[in-house]
């Protein structure tokens, strides 16, 4: 398998539960990204991880807290999200910073 | 702060003619532009990058443009099909920050 593997894709959940987005790279990359992409909106940058260190948190609210364990995965623990927070979920990976970044997918998330 | 503007409009294009689409930028000049290309229910997928001591890139039917006087960067397809209907997202660098910012994305439609 090759790319950037989302999983799942598609979630449905309430506001009160708890469930995890993953993200798998299969590229080698140094560099892992989190996206929120919301309908005809711009890419929202949420978290970035450079060779498993986050370098990058902008301002994204604490329901939402990423987990890097290792170079190709990529977690985004999800909880008491609200309805503002449904969205296409967008995992992305790049060979370094500053690199073009190679997207997987995505989760399309939608809160009850 | 930066920006970057595409037009929300779709295009539509008749098949074989040329697609160009358009995207502006705020303040001073980026580093670089990247193009990228989503289609429906997929994450984006990098196509072309130019640096800013760069007028023009080519990738096969692909072409690239940046004009630091007009602040604008045009992207062109020519001989278009109907496989090349898609979203279209142009991002540039913040502040020669590895962070991207991106464009709404204008959507081609290419016409039998």
């Amino acid at each position: 398998e090759t790319g950037v593997t989302q999983t799942p894709r598609h979630l449905v959940m309430g506001m009160t539960n708890k469930k995890s987005l993953k993200c798998e790279q299969h590229l080698g990359h140094n560099a892992m990204y989190w996206y929120k992409q919301s309908a005809k909106k711009p890419l929202e940058l949420m978290f970035v991880y450079s060779l498993e260190e986050r370098v990058e948190n902008n301002s994204v609210p604490s329901r939402f807290s990423p987990e890097c364990p290792n170079s190709s995965h990529l977690f985004l623990h999800l909880h008491t999200l609200q309805p503002e927070d449904s969205a296409l979920y967008l995992c992305a990976s790049s060979q370094d910073l500053y690199q073009p970044q190679h997207f997987g997918d995505g989760t399309r998330l939608s809160i009850l | 702060s930066q920006k970057i503007e595409q037009n929300s409009e779709a295009l539509n294009i008749q098949e074989g003619k040329t697609a160009t689409l358009t995207c502006n930028y705020t303040n001073y000049s980026p580093a670089y532009l990247q193009w990228y290309r989503q289609d429906p229910g997929r994450g984006p997928v990098f196509l072309l990058l130019i640096r800013e001591n760069e007028k023009e890139k080519r990738k096969e039917r692909l072409k690239v443009t940046f004009d630091t006087t007009l602040k604008q960067s045009l992207f062109h397809i020519t001989a278009s099909q109907p496989a090349d209907s898609a979203t279209y997202l142009c991002a540039r660098d913040m502040d020669s920050n590895y962070q991207l910012i991106w464009g709404a994305g204008t959507k081609l439609i290419i016409k039998p």
